[in-house]
């Protein structure tokens, strides 16, 4: 149980387009889920948390007009690049809180390449 | 604000070999430590979970202690694997979860 799936799990798009990124938790409720970006053996940098129905909280230092996200439904947050520039290529992960615990599960991961 | 040190930063052994990885944390009011395996180009694969209350959590190989009053957990692996090799990491929940910046493991066959 407890498993978290993202789709795409690799996009590649072009400089000015945006991307949107899921994340699901297929098998439990997650009131809260996560955003990390992960740069070449570096560990993983938080973006974002978002509540299911509210605004996403982003971590000091990233664009929230850039990174857009929505928690619609206890099991799905997705994000949105917009505008999306070479620099903004990575390896997106998000995560999902289980619902009444602190245990995290993570996706798959999503490898992002801007041209 | 929680700050969270792995020690090595990488590592590398001959197959068989038990292996040693230290996490240490600057705040030792935690709920739980987790301890999560990477590999290359993938996401995260959880593999203990210790809760504040427990000392240690054991899963095949792996075993993990906790020792919330000094800030250190500890992840053992006996007998390693060619396929052990990964990068370990530790994480500890604040209102974010706070990550080391992981042990990279090699183990040679």
């Amino acid at each position: 149980g407890a498993v978290v799936s993202q789709h795409p799990s690799r996009v590649i798009c072009k400089s000015g387009t945006s991307v949107k990124i899921e994340c699901r938790s297929l098998d439990f409720q997650a009131t809260t889920m996560f955003w990390y970006r992960q740069f070449p053996k570096q560990s993983l940098m938080l973006m974002a948390t978002s509540n299911e129905g509210s605004k996403a909280t982003y971590e000091q230092g990233v664009e929230k007009d850039k990174f857009l996200i929505n928690h619609a439904s206890l099991t799905l947050s997705t994000l949105t690049v917009t505008s999306a520039h070479p620099e903004d290529s990575s390896f997106y992960i998000c995560s999902a809180d289980r619902e009444g615990t602190y245990e995290q599960y993570f996706g798959p991961g999503t490898r992002l390449t801007v041209t | 604000k929680q700050e969270v040190t792995q020690i090595p930063a990488a590592l590398s052994v001959p197959e068989g070999e038990n292996l040693v990885l230290n996490c240490s944390f600057t705040d030792s009011a935690i709920y739980n430590l987790q301890w999560f395996r990477q590999d290359p180009g993938k996401g995260l694969t959880s593999l203990l979970l210790i809760q504040s209350s427990q000392r240690e959590q054991t899963s095949g190989r792996l075993n993990a202690s906790l020792d919330k009053s000094s800030g250190r957990s500890t992840l053992y692996i006996a007998a390693s694997q060619p396929g052990d090799s990964a990068t370990y990491l530790c994480a500890v929940p604040d209102y974010k979860l706070s990550f080391g910046a992981g042990t990279t493991v090699t183990v040679r066959a």
